[in-house]
């Protein structure tokens, strides 16, 4: 089945310590991007990737850092810089279609705890 | 810059009442509007997307018509049912692969 894979769903990290976000796709997209959930308070764009090797920053980079190394995989790095990163975390791809805005696809996110 | 309003909630409904979720954009040139659902502990789906001034999106009995004189992207329903419980986006994006720009969501709870 095509689709896009997060792992692991729950993810419990230590203050000062790196965690390292997983997403994969095999729909063969073009761009991926990584969005941020808080409760009321939608989702935040923290970085995407339009084309493998290339990546720009979103609304909320800061404390993040992300690879994009091979088409379908592009890894979220939450550094011990990120002062608030206990959040659910969703990964998306998408491929360009003519002149409109492209559709998303969404994995299933994963939930970060700081404890 | 970009950006999507949409009514907040909590919205709670007996089964079988009418929907509406307002919603109100505001972009440069013609954005693509969207209308995704999260069900507790997922992803997003995507609901139903219009692309162009007065298309009508829909899908699972949900519409949404893309209205450009008023910058508006209104979910409804004509029936609801407790399966339809969860939380509405609206986004919108411009051209290509360009990121989502989200509403901050509207929860929707339905009542047998």
């Amino acid at each position: 089945d095509g689709g896009i894979t997060q792992s692991p769903k729950y993810l419990f990290r230590k203050e000062g310590q790196n965690v390292t976000l997983s997403c994969e796709q095999n729909l063969n997209h073009d761009a991926m991007y990584w969005y941020r959930q808080d409760p009321g308070q939608g989702l935040r764009l923290i970085y995407y990737s339009q084309i493998v090797n290339d990546f720009q920053k979103g609304d909320i980079a800061e404390g993040y850092s992300v690879s994009r190394e091979k088409k379908e995989s592009f890894p979220l790095t939450v550094t011990s810089a990120q002062k608030n990163p206990t959040a659910f975390y969703l990964c998306a791809s998408s491929k360009a279609q003519g002149t409109s805005g492209s559709k998303q696809f969404f994995g299933p996110g994963t939930r970060l705890t700081v404890l | 810059g970009n950006s999507v309003t949409q009514m907040e909630g909590p919205v709670t409904l007996s089964e079988e009442a009418f929907l509406t979720i307002n919603c109100t954009y505001t972009a440069t040139g013609y954005p693509s509007l969207f209308w995704y659902v999260q069900y507790p502990g997922e992803g997003l789906q995507l609901l139903l997307k219009a692309t162009k001034a007065d298309d009508k999106g829909s899908n699972k009995g949900f519409e949404a018509t893309y209205r450009k004189e008023t910058t508006s992207f209104h979910l409804e329903k004509g029936s609801v049912q407790v399966s339809d419980s969860a939380v509405y986006f609206c986004a919108l994006t411009r051209a290509g692969n360009t990121p989502l720009v989200f509403g901050k969501g509207t929860r929707l709870s339905v009542i047998a």
